[in-house]
């Protein structure tokens, strides 16, 4: 699986948007980006994944450059629940493998 | 999204004794789930993959004698930690795939300590 590069801390006041971004200048044509969220003492909770179109649900919006060598996840407006460790991966879906954890984006939401 | 229930969330234990920790998926079948363990502000390190009715596939270092995984079924996998250590108390975390879909989902996570 290719490899990601995440900024190992940022903060964000609240209600403002969230821009975390990630690098994955490695990744490969049938490989997508995933992000999860891991609060603390929490198992990791599923964000939003893409292939190489924006993607957008309830929770974020998921922005791939064209040549699909970074992306960045954005919430919106963050709240003080949105304070946890970010992590993007990519992998082969339905591949068998599994999600290996770099060391991820730990943001803090602030007053 | 899917649900994946790890059980128990918390558990102490007495060195030597074994412990098992149970996860499930709740509303769909899991085909392949993955056992990982979190040290305290560490990142999650994977310990092994089991398909179902497979034997487990343990990462470099794990060692499959003491840390026990059964895939009896498509909604239950077990991990039983063997002769627990104070050093085996962390965080461990279960995740599950299935069929359908590109998503895997993630338990709870339970938290053992062995004194």
């Amino acid at each position: 699986d290719a490899k990601t590069t995440q900024p190992p801390s940022m903060d964000c006041a609240e209600g403002r948007a969230a821009n975390l971004p990630c690098n994955h200048s490695t990744i490969s044509g049938n490989e997508y980006v995933y992000w999860y969220r891991q609060i603390h003492s929490q198992g990791p909770q599923y964000i939003i994944h893409g292939l190489k179109n924006n993607e957008t649900n309830e929770m974020a919006s998921l922005i791939i450059t064209e040549d699909r060598k970074s992306s960045t996840l954005i919430l919106p407006h963050a709240t003080l629940r949105d304070t946890a460790v970010y992590y993007c991966i990519v992998i082969i879906t339905n591949s068998g493998y599994a999600l290996n954890f770099g060391k991820g984006t730990s943001l803090l939401v602030t007053p | 999204g899917a649900v994946v229930s790890q059980h128990p969330s918390r558990v102490i234990c007495k060195s030597g004794t074994s412990v098992k920790i149970e996860c499930r998926s709740l509303d769909f079948q899991a085909t392949t789930m993955f056992w990982y363990r979190q040290f305290p502000k560490q990142s999650l390190m994977l310990m092994a993959t089991s398909n179902e009715g497979s034997k487990a596939t343990y990462e470099q270092g794990v060692e499959k004698d003491k840390f026990l995984i059964n895939h009896a079924s498509l909604t239950l996998s077990t991990l039983t930690v063997t002769s627990a250590h104070p050093e085996d108390s962390s965080f461990y975390i279960c995740s599950a795939t299935g069929t359908f879909g590109n998503t895997i989902y993630f338990g709870e996570g339970s938290w053992l300590t062995v004194v």
